[in-house]
């Protein structure tokens, strides 16, 4: 067990709707990143949140969106869903800035029909 | 950019030892490893940072040139518990943000 938690933790969803994914760092980290997995393909890089302000984007699509809350938990926001979206979604945790281990939740399992 | 991991993919037989190689195009900064077992969360195994600081895990060690910039993880006396996907994970530019590989896939057989 990592110490970061997901919620849900399955997700099953039709095309063009919205859901919100929750990400609970491990105690103590002030930053929280986003990754998406599609089906046995690798890591993709999100988005970045560091104490509430983001640092870095990766390949987030618009129809995608994240904030972190002064608690530091963090939600990944996807609307107009598409087939194409279902895929594992992980969030991280580190102490500090992307140098540092990031630790992985369990993921979101996201289903599009 | 993504760094490039090989093999893709490699079977060994239990007690048998591998070598997974990831190498990048950009001065790196850090190299990350991690196994991901099927559909589960990645697992932290070892950082390695620039200047040869380096932290381990059971029987797996590994190696950062810096000239090169490239990585090896080495596994040895494979166990069946080794079976997953691995990927290596690199820190490059002022950005300072982790790039992942494609993974490498490990089968540990009886």
């Amino acid at each position: 067990d990592s110490g970061v938690t997901q919620t849900p933790k399955h997700l099953i969803t039709a095309t063009g709707q919205r859901v919100t994914l929750r990400c609970s760092p491990r105690s103590g980290d002030l930053s929280v990143y986003w990754y998406q997995q599609s089906l046995d393909q690798g890591l993709q890089f999100l988005i970045h949140y560091y104490n509430g302000e983001e640092r870095a984007k990766g390949n987030i699509l618009e129809r995608f969106s994240a904030q972190q809350f002064p608690d530091l938990h963090s939600e990944l926001n996807l609307s107009s869903l598409e087939l194409g979206d279902s895929a594992l979604y992980f969030c991280a945790s580190s102490v500090l800035l992307g140098t540092d281990t990031q630790y992985f939740g369990p993921g979101t399992r996201l289903t599009v029909l | 950019q993504q760094p490039v991991q090989s093999p893709q993919a490699v079977i060994l037989r239990e007690g048998e030892d591998a070598v997974i190689n990831c190498s990048s195009s950009k001065a790196l900064y850090s190299v990350h490893w991690y196994r991901q077992k099927h559909g589960e969360a990645p697992v932290f195994l070892m950082i390695l940072l620039k200047g040869g600081e380096q932290k381990g895990h059971e029987k797996i060690s590994a190696s950062f040139n810096e000239k090169k910039q490239q990585s090896s993880l080495y596994l040895t006396a494979s166990q069946l518990s080794y079976s997953g996907t691995y990927f290596c994970g690199t820190v490059s530019g002022s950005a300072r943000q982790l790039t992942f590989g494609s993974g490498t896939q490990l089968t540990v057989l009886p």
